[in-house]
């Protein structure tokens, strides 16, 4: 079985450029996460779906980031436009409510860095 | 305020001794995670927990879980090298899918 699939895996941008993630889940999985990741601390969730739906956006910092998760299966995650503290890594990970367990699997990641 | 503690954040150890990593968390939660992260890799599911007294084992890792106590621990027997690696734990709070996360213990097994 295919795991989270992340693209790109690093990216170097410009600050004040916009930069764009893609994830798509494992098969079947109702539930995304996007994440970030700062050098020697745990993620951050920025965004829960369930579905389409985003249903826990609270700590997505709305002037600048967006996502979306088009019919419930790949979502994007964009920010516009980058900051330098906006360098980190980016995991995206799934899980599927009909598990007992709610285990979430995670992506490689997209290591962004801004300059 | 939720937190997840984790102590300590950084262990070295030579390989064939035990250690023991401690996860506490600040209010009621009936699942626990750990996770392994090498470096510049992914998380990695190792355990979930899900009731007071559950103890999980794999290899030379046990997990175990004391709600009453808002404590996990995750036991390493006889380390080897390849066992160097973060460790995070992560409490979901509530029931709501939102995990709040250790800091994470960075463990180096030397051989």
């Amino acid at each position: 079985e295919a795991g989270v699939v992340q693209s790109p895996r690093y990216k170097i941008i410009e600050k004040k450029q916009p930069v764009a993630f893609w994830c798509n889940p494992i098969s079947g999985h109702n539930t995304l996460y996007w994440y970030l990741q700062n050098l020697g601390q745990g993620p951050e969730l920025l965004i829960r779906y369930e579905n389409e739906e985003a249903v826990d956006d609270s700590q997505l910092p709305k002037d600048r980031f967006s996502a979306e998760r088009l019919k419930g299966v790949d979502s994007t995650l964009k920010i516009q436009p980058a900051e330098l503290g906006d360098s980190a890594v980016y995991l995206c990970a799934s899980s599927s409510t009909s598990s007992w367990t709610d285990t979430q699997y995670f992506g490689p990641g997209t290591r962004l860095t801004v300059l | 305020e939720l937190k997840v503690e984790q102590n300590p954040l950084f262990l070295s150890m030579q390989e064939g001794k035990n250690y023991t990593i401690y996860c506490n968390y600040s209010t009621t939660s009936d699942r626990l995670y750990w996770y392994r992260q090498d470096p510049g890799k992914s998380l990695e599911s190792l355990f979930v927990l899900l009731s007071n007294g559950a103890v999980k084992q794999e290899g030379r890792l046990m997990a175990s879980l004391d709600t009453k106590a808002r404590l996990s621990t995750l036991h390493i027997t006889a380390a080897v090298h390849d066992l160097s690696a973060t460790y995070f734990c992560a409490v979901d709070m509530d029931s709501n899918y939102q995990l709040i996360w250790g800091a994470g213990t960075k463990l180096i097994i030397k051989p």
